[in-house]
């Protein structure tokens, strides 16, 4: 059982094209988050929702836009690719803002050529 | 600087050592304390997560936190091959830009030879 699954595991896009990242938790949590994780292995905040509700948004590029249909679910759509975009994306969820209970999904691999 | 500050390594060692990994962080809000490990290609799990000052022990892992010199510590004794990976730090607090994120060093790459 998958506690927190992303899909697509690894994306390959071009320059310009716009793409979309799914996340769903099945731990019953209602705040979800997204991170991004760099070639150096830095790992940085960029959303959180929390009951659907957006409660942390990093300054990130207005390209970027996170969407939550329910508290199962968060998506990343991302407008636009560029070049720095490329990284490693993961979709963590918790109980509440209990950063203690925060779990990490198996990231998704974006590659912008 | 950055919030949270953590030497990427790489650091070797042979199976059996003591392996001490550590953190070091500005923000005094900083009141809650994980160490995550991550295997390659996966994503983070949590090791060990202590609240406030103190000592924690789980199994082979022992996470110190000494929030006067804000510095923390993860130490794995009688390490493994399993124990590869790369470790971060992370941390959080309960009020204002500290609540309900978290903050990561760089991660340490560790390699346990056998």
């Amino acid at each position: 059982d998958t506690a927190v699954s992303q899909t697509p595991k690894y994306l390959v896009t071009q320059m310009g094209n716009d793409k979309s990242i799914k996340c769903e938790q099945n731990l019953g949590h209602d705040t979800m988050y997204w991170y991004k994780q760099d070639s150096k292995k830095f790992l940085k905040i960029m959303f959180s929702y929390n009951n659907k509700e957006l409660i942390i948004n990093e300054t990130v590029p207005n390209r970027f836009s996170p969407k939550s249909p329910d508290k199962a679910h968060l998506n990343l759509h991302i407008n636009s690719l560029e070049l720095g975009d490329s990284a490693v994306y993961f979709c963590a969820s918790s109980q509440d803002t209990r950063v203690e209970t925060q779990y990490f999904g198996p990231g998704t691999r974006l590659l912008v050529l | 600087q950055k919030e949270v500050e953590q030497d990427p390594g790489p650091l070797s060692v042979p199976e059996g050592a003591i392996v001490s990994l550590n953190c070091t962080y500005s923000n005094s809000a900083f009141q809650y304390f994980m160490w995550y490990r991550q295997y390659s290609r996966k994503g983070p799990e949590l090791l060990m997560y202590t609240y406030s000052s103190g000592n924690k022990e789980d199994g082979r892992f022992t996470a110190q936190v000494d929030k006067s010199s804000k510095y923390i510590s993860l130490f794995i004794r009688d390490s493994q091959p399993s124990d590869s990976a790369t470790y971060l730090c992370a941390m959080s607090g309960n009020r204002g830009s500290t609540l309900g994120r978290l903050y990561f060093g760089r991660g340490t790459q560790l390699t346990v030879w056998p």
